[in-house]
Order: structure tokens, then sequence, then C-alpha cells
């Protein structure tokens, strides 16, 4: 079951800001949400995640609506090596002792970065 | 370069050989993932391990074997597999602590895998 629903593709200048939408109506209080990008033929990379304020880091910025229903990545000035497929996932952390959790990714968003 | 290594790169074998793919993360984690990426499909979890025991295995098929010796190793052994396996095999790890809420996992470049 998908808990997360993503545009299936979009496009953005160079030098633009890239706004990726994500949409988790069904995101409980205790989920965060993680951003993950995978260029062609590369493993996916982490980009950040949060939980309910907003996030910066040196890759991307973090927007999380305040009914957490819904957030948006956004990366600042797009170059040509933005160019990949973005997954937005929520995750609940797990308190266990000793616990890991595999990530569940769905199909993303593929960003297309133009000259 | 993430930290996380794996070889082959790139992999053809019949459906009868014997293969294994290989994982090797540098960054002192405790856990370690294999996930599998077939042409047009998202990436699907296979196993899990998390201080050296599997934790998790989404019902695999048995053709798919894996072994973790330390915590920094991570093997796939492959045996009598079938056409449709090809695919992307990705290794990732992560460290695991009592609060795992940013815990993000580093993958490596994947295997591409073809079974002819």
């Amino acid at each position: 079951d998908a808990k997360t629903t993503q545009p299936t593709s979009m496009d953005c200048a160079e030098g633009r800001a890239a706004n990726l939408p994500c949409n988790h109506s069904t995101i409980s209080g205790n989920e965060y949400v993680y951003w993950y990008r995978q260029i062609h033929s590369q493993g996916p990379q982490y980009i950040i995640h949060g939980l309910k304020n907003n996030e910066t880091n040196e890759m991307a910025s973090l927007i999380i609506t305040e009914d957490r229903k819904s957030s948006t990545l956004i990366l600042p000035h797009a170059t040509l090596r933005d160019t990949a497929v973005y997954y937005c996932i929520v995750r609940v952390p797990l308190y266990s002792g000793g616990g890991a959790d595999g990530l569940t990714f769905g199909k993303g968003t593929h960003l297309i970065i133009q000259p | 370069e993430t930290g996380v290594t794996q070889t082959p790169r790139h992999l053809v074998m019949g459906m009868t050989n014997k293969k294994s793919l290989k994982c090797e993360q540098h960054l002192g984690h405790n856990a370690m993932y294999w996930y599998k990426q077939s042409a047009k499909k998202p990436l699907e979890l296979m196993f899990v391990y998390s201080l050296e025991e599997r934790v998790e295995n989404n019902s695999v098929p048995s053709r798919f074997s894996p072994e973790c010796p330390n915590s920094s190793h991570l093997f796939l052994h492959l045996h009598t597999l079938q056409p449709e396996d090809s695919a992307l095999y990705l290794c990732a790890s992560s460290q695991v602590s009592g609060l795992a809420y940013n815990n993000e996992q580093f993958f490596g470049p994947g295997t591409r895998l073809t079974v002819l």
C-alpha cells in the first residue's frame, strides 16, 4: 500500500528552484518524512528528513505543512546533475534496541532539469 | 563515494550457475540491507541484517541466500536463478541505535545482474 503520492515527472529549468510535492495524508504522529534520490544507474542517496518543522541542509530544504499531510522538497538552484528520481518516504522510527527497518520505495518523481 | 562498495558491478549468469554478490561498508554501521530493483518497478527490500542477525525476509525465494559474516560484509548467494531475476541489486547500510529516527541508509552503486 502506497503511503505517499508523488507526480510521475517534473521539469525544471537549470538555475531555478525545483519544488517537488509529496502527499502523505495518512501519516501518523510518529512518522517522519524522508527524501531520497536516485541518479540513473546509481544507488539511492539520502537528501533530508523531518517530523514537523521545516528543515534545511546543504542539499535541499523540506517544507512540511502544519497538518503534516503533505510536504515539498526544494532544490534552491537546480543543476543538470540534479536530474534524478526523487522518492518521498514516511517511516516510523524504531525504539526497540538493535532494531532495523528497510525503506519502502514508491515510484517517485522523475525530475528533469532542462538546460 | 558513499562508503559502501559492491562487487561485481555487472554479472551475467546462466540459470544453472551459482554466483555470489558482495557488499562491504566502511562506515562502521551495524545494519545492512539487500534491495532489488527490477526494470520499471520500485525498489524492493529483500533482506535486513541488524547486528549480524537477519531480522527481516520479505518472502524472498530460496534461490537467494544472504550471508552476513560480520558487520562490514554482506553477501547474496545466487543459485538456479530465473531470467525474471535480472535486476539491479543494491546493498545499503545504516547505524541503528535505540533512537533510530535518523538512521538514514547509505547505498552502494549496485550490481547489474542478467540471467540468461
